[in-house]
């Protein structure tokens, strides 16, 4: 079944040290990949994507993900942590239907980013 | 960016009463948006896929006869939870990807509408 996994339900870090907020997933064919933050009683906003091209892309806010085809892995990261980064994290993943080409998209369980001073 | 915009924001209603939530995509056109629900320090759970023109996809388990969906306009689609219970207090987020960018394109979402139901 396709799927996408974010095995850490918290992750604590001092501010100015780096962050990596894992993610690995798995899909039929090439895989689309996102990123994006939710704050509190609100939606979400997207930070990057990996469709093709170079497996570092950058995004918002000074976010960066690593695509990784053979670990199936696709990290969030940023090298100095900020507190106003404390947030919920969502990797996600555009699924395909075997008989049809509608797509959709599938989130990971989340992960709370927590910076502490 | 683009923007997209859910009303109402909170909602609260008496049971085995209907409510009614709109995702509008204010500068972009989107045949098709999404339907998720959000339980308490949850991920969002997919419901449904709301096509313009057409019927909407929904998601295993999901009833369509008490989440009753509809796309009216490239720019519309509302989500009404009728006979509402408890059960159905929830976060509900709507997403929609601009025509332009295609299947690959990242969706945008509303700001979500709390629904309690009491």
């Amino acid at each position: 079944a396709q799927s996408v996994a974010q095995p850490e339900d918290q992750v604590n870090v001092a501010e100015g040290n780096p962050l990596t907020v894992k993610c690995t997933y798995s899909v039929s064919g090439n895989p689309y990949l996102f990123w994006y933050v939710q704050y509190p009683n609100r939606g979400l906003q997207f930070l990057l994507k990996y469709i093709t091209g170079d497996n570092l892309v950058k995004g918002s806010y000074g976010f960066e993900a690593e695509f990784n085809k053979s670990q199936t892995s696709f990290h969030l990261k940023k090298p100095s942590a900020l507190v106003s980064d404390s947030a919920l994290y969502f990797c996600a993943v555009r699924v395909t239907s075997p008989y049809s080409s509608a797509s959709k998209i599938i989130f990971g369980s989340g992960t709370r980013l927590s910076i502490r001073p | 960016g683009a923007v997209v915009s859910q009303h109402p924001s909170r909602v609260i209603c008496k049971s085995g009463t209907s409510v009614k939530i709109e995702c509008r995509s204010l500068d972009f056109q989107a045949t098709t948006m999404f339907w998720y629900r959000q339980f308490p320090k949850q991920s969002l759970m997919l419901m449904a896929t709301s096509n313009e023109g057409s019927k909407a996809t929904y998601e295993q388990g999901v009833e369509k006869d008490k989440f009753l969906i509809n796309h009216a306009s490239l720019t519309l689609s509302t989500l009404t939870v009728t006979s509402a219970h408890p059960e159905d207090s929830s976060f509900y987020i709507c997403s929609a990807r601009p025509i332009t960018t295609g299947a690959g394109g990242e969706l945008f979402f509303g700001e979500g509408s709390r629904l309690t139901v009491l």
